[in-house]
């Protein structure tokens, strides 16, 4: 299976919004509503902010949230925080891989 | 808190073997799946195996399978992973993962480093 598709990088200033896209195919993203989204501080094992497309766990701030279309799931963050500047992965049922990544910058 | 302490992980030579350790607490270990995934230096994350709350079932990437065990002991609240005849593209950070199913994982453990070089 080959990894779901993320842009390399992202990037937005403190208070705005960024949008990260992770595209599949109808096999993973598409067939399932079952892709999770993980936040990788450097030198720190990821931690899940998003689950089945949209569900956040306890604790995680309602800053991020997730969504999909056809192919495609998208995270948001909103109200961007010097914190959130992390790696992101994607990840879906269906297809037992991850996403490319996504480098979150807060500039 | 939920905690998971993985060990095992050094230096070794193209075809030798390692095996790899995750010690669980906190939470009921055998009520879970439970995956391995890995993290190549300056790379994303991989999946390489799961196994299910008993151990009747497992499954393997295709670039770990033939190769990679993964095994548990319920009593000892441990997962395993055998790696053998290993190759340098095994170089990567490993991680035991809480598995809720449907590839979701909500508790990483903080890995433990393999290195496969002469």
């Amino acid at each position: 299976q080959s990894a779901l598709t993320q842009p390399p990088s992202a990037s937005g200033s403190p208070g705005q919004s960024v949008t990260i896209s992770c595209t599949g195919t109808s096999s993973d993203v598409g067939g399932y509503n079952y892709v999770s989204w993980y936040q990788q501080h450097p030198g720190k094992a990821p931690k899940l902010i998003i689950y089945e497309v949209s569900k956040r766990p306890s604790g995680v701030p309602d800053r991020f949230s997730g969504s999909k279309s056809d192919n495609t799931a998208s995270l948001t963050v909103s109200g961007l925080q010097a914190e959130d500047e992390a790696d992101y992965y994607c990840s879906s049922w269906g297809g037992e891989v991850f996403g490319t990544g996504t480098k979150v910058t807060v500039l | 808190e939920v905690h998971l302490v993985e060990s095992g992980g050094g230096l070794v030579q193209p075809g030798r073997s390692l095996r790899l350790s995750c010690a669980a607490s906190r939470f009921t270990f055998s009520n879970y799946w439970m995956t391995w995934v890995r993290q190549a230096p300056g790379k994303g994350l991989e999946w390489v195996a799961n196994i299910k709350e008993d151990g009747s079932a497992k499954y393997y990437a295709d670039s770990v399978k033939g190769r990679f065990t993964i095994s548990r002991d319920n009593a000892k609240n441990s997962l395993y992973l055998q790696m053998n005849s290993l190759r340098a593209e095994d170089t990567a950070l490993y991680y035991c993962v809480r598995d809720l199913g449907f590839f979701v994982f909500d508790v990483w453990g903080q890995g433990t480093v393999v290195t496969v070089s002469s």
